[in-house]
């Protein structure tokens, strides 16, 4: 079955720089890839998502890239700021079983002032 | 609108108790999911009820029980839990089951003594 790997698990910058947060995946035909951040207390908010036919896509100070080929997609903030702490999930959906999301472990954010 | 709402926030239950948990949207989604979510992990798949029918179950023991009364309405009925099922218990919707996006409430955090 898919699974995904995620790094780093903890990542402090300072406000203001750029944060990345890498995920591999093994499944090659998953075909959806949502981004989650969760703050403390509360549940998973999507962020941004890509769908395999994408190469990047951006929101604001938010982008995500996927590379198909390598199996790989990464998250990247640019101009963080405080309330860019959170706990952020990368995700993917195997074609085999699409109702589901296989979760990457993690990544706790924290920016410094 | 994507919001998803859960009551209640909290629950404490001893090992013998009966309660419930519920969840509620009113997007028009079609697919419906119960998640758990321990500290520090990603959540994991429990239940997906896709058209108010039980489509996925997780290999969940029995002392779970999901329940679809209609298309915006999901519950979880909890009966003679373990102390090791306290976590976070969220729930997720999307509009339909295969490949979208899927939106999560704020989850109830459960304790179990």
């Amino acid at each position: 079955g898919e699974n995904v790997e995620q790094h780093p698990s903890t990542l402090s910058v300072q406000e203001g720089d750029s944060a990345v947060i890498k995920c591999t995946y093994s499944d090659s035909a998953s075909n959806y890839f949502p981004w989650y951040k969760q703050e403390l207390g509360k549940g998973p908010q999507l962020i941004i998502d890509i769908r395999s036919n994408v190469g990047e896509k951006k929101d604001q100070r938010i982008a995500v890239t996927l590379n198909k080929t390598a199996k790989h997609f990464s998250l990247h903030i640019t101009e963080t700021q405080p309330e860019d702490s959170a706990v952020y999930f990368c995700a993917a959906s195997p074609y085999s079983s699409a109702s589901k999301i296989i979760f990457g472990s993690g990544t706790r954010l924290s920016i410094r002032p | 609108d994507t919001e998803v709402t859960q009551t209640p926030k909290h629950l404490v239950m001893g090992m013998t108790n009966k309660k419930s948990l519920k969840c509620e949207q009113h997007m028009g989604h079609r697919a419906m999911y119960w998640y758990k979510q321990k500290a520090k992990k990603p959540p994991e798949l429990m239940f997906v009820y896709s058209y108010e029918k039980l489509s996925i179950n997780e290999s969940v023991p029995s002392r779970f029980s999901p329940e679809c009364p209609n298309s915006s309405l999901l519950n979880l009925h909890l009966h003679a839990l373990q102390p090791e099922d306290s976590a976070l218990y969220l729930c997720a919707s999307s509009q339909q089951e295969v490949g979208e996006t899927q939106y999560f409430g704020p989850g109830t955090r459960l304790l179990v003594l």
